[in-house]
């Protein structure tokens, strides 16, 4: 599986947006990019995931640059309940293939 | 999306007993389900990959005789820590695959587990 980079932290205000970036310039042709969160003392939330077009869901959106080294995810309102750590996954598409978690995005979102 | 539980969600045991802890798919029958093992302020590290009616496929460094794991039926998956000592004190996560819910895994809330 390809190898993703993140920032190790963010702070975001209430109401603001929130971008969260992952570069991932060895990304492989059939590899999706995934985004899940956790909160403190919680299993992984899946929010999003996509190939090559940028997807939209009720949580986020996923902006993919066209030659697919690096996305971005945006919570468009973010809200104190939005801080979390966010994970940047790249990997072959399919549930049944195994995710590998790095070190993630600590995200404060702060009144 | 589909509901992953575990049970226990917490569990305190002695130096050199064994415990079981149980990741269900409540809603939905899933194919694979992985296990996670999550130190404090690090990172999800996974251990093994278990296909129901097969043997679980462990990680690099991770002991199968230690970390037992089952997957008996399309909803559940167990996890039993053989011989417990306070090193393998740690939050166990599950996670479990439906291939309706397309390319995706969704995720148990946690079992934390404490070895005196």
């Amino acid at each position: 599986d390809a190898k993703t980079t993140q920032p190790t932290s963010m702070d975001c205000a209430e109401g603001r947006a929130a971008n969260l970036p992952c570069n991932h310039s060895t990304i492989s042709g059939n590899e999706y990019v995934y985004w899940y969160r956790q909160i403190h003392s919680q299993g992984p939330q899946y929010i999003i995931h996509g190939l090559k077009n940028n997807e939209t869901n009720e949580m986020a959106s996923l902006i993919i640059t066209e030659d697919r080294k690096s996305s971005t995810l945006i919570l468009p309102h973010a809200t104190l309940r939005d801080t979390a750590v966010y994970y940047c996954i790249v990997r072959v598409g399919g549930g049944g293939f195994k995710t590998i978690f790095g070190a993630g995005t600590r995200l404060f979102v702060k009144a | 999306g589909a509901v992953v539980s575990q049970h226990p969600s917490r569990v305190i045991c002695k130096s050199g007993t064994s415990v079981k802890i149980e990741c269900r798919s409540l809603d939905f029958q899933a194919t694979t389900m992985f296990w996670y093992r999550q130190f404090p302020k690090q990172s999800l590290m996974l251990m093994a990959t278990s296909n129901e009616g097969s043997k679980a496929t462990y990680e690099q460094g991770v002991e199968k005789d230690k970390f037992l794991i089952n997957h008996a039926s399309l909803t559940l998956s167990t996890l039993t820590v053989t011989s417990a000592h306070p090193e393998d004190s740690s939050f166990y996560i599950c996670s479990a695959y439906y291939s309706t819910y397309g390319e995706t895994q969704y995720f148990g809330p946690g079992t934390r587990l404490l070895v005196l």
